[in-house]
């Protein structure tokens, strides 16, 4: 079955950098998009970035524009976002999710990242 | 970018009950790209309706997704306490591709 896995949240102050993983298994990874979304405490849904299969396309959110970058390893079924110059607004839970016809079709269960002085 | 609003922002319904959610996009939403999403307090989101009507994998046929053009519904029939949840509806289309609405948090009394 379908299994999306994220990691590397934490705790870190404005202006830091962090890398969140993503490790899936169950199906093809290569043949899926594969996107990001965080969720703020108490707050909807924010699509942050996604990448295609083979990691040619990148799309991001404005928000996160010059300071995410989402990547992933095919060879180890994982996909990545390195987080740059972190703000308080940053805080959220992040989930890895997969693609498939621009919808989110499976998530994992998240990670949670806290940007405080 | 489309905003997508989705209405009433809380809907408190009794169990037997049909609730009714609205999904109303600021330009002409692809139907094959509309989606409803489903999140259970503590929980991750789960794909409920792909394609605007279309239900996901393991969805009970009380969850039906209709519409098209810029107005969207999510019908749930017969409501059960274990329907508690919010509610999301989502587009993949122009620049930025992705939007979600706001969310729609059903109550059940």
């Amino acid at each position: 079955q379908v299994q999306l896995v994220e990691s590397g949240g934490g705790v870190v102050k404005p202006g830091e950098s962090l890398r969140l993983s993503c490790a899936a298994s169950g199906f093809t990874f290569s043949d899926y998009y594969m996107s990001w979304i965080r969720q703020a405490p108490g707050k909807g849904l924010e699509w942050v970035s996604y990448t295609s299969g083979g990691g040619s396309t990148i799309y991001d959110a404005d928000s996160v524009t010059g300071r995410f970058r989402i990547s992933r390893d095919n060879a180890k079924n994982s996909l990545f976002l390195h987080m740059n110059n972190l703000r308080a607004e940053d805080t959220a839970v992040y989930y890895c999710a997969r693609m498939a016809m621009g919808q989110f079709d499976y998530w994992g269960l998240g990670t949670q990242v806290t940007v405080s002085s | 970018e489309i905003v997508l609003t989705q209405s009433p922002g809380t809907l408190s319904l009794s169990p037997g009950q049909r609730a009714t959610l609205s999904c109303r996009a600021s330009q002409s939403v692809t139907s094959s790209y509309l989606a409803w999403y489903q999140q259970k307090p503590g929980q991750a989101p789960r794909l409920l309706i792909y394609g605007a009507s279309s239900r996901a994998t393991g969805i009970p046929d009380r969850f039906s997704g209709s519409g098209s053009g810029t107005d969207f519904t999510l019908t749930i029939s017969r409501l059960e306490p274990e329907d508690v949840a919010v509610y999301y509806c989502q587009q993949f289309g122009r620049s930025p591709p992705i939007t979600f609405g706001q969310g729609t948090r059903l109550e059940i009394k």
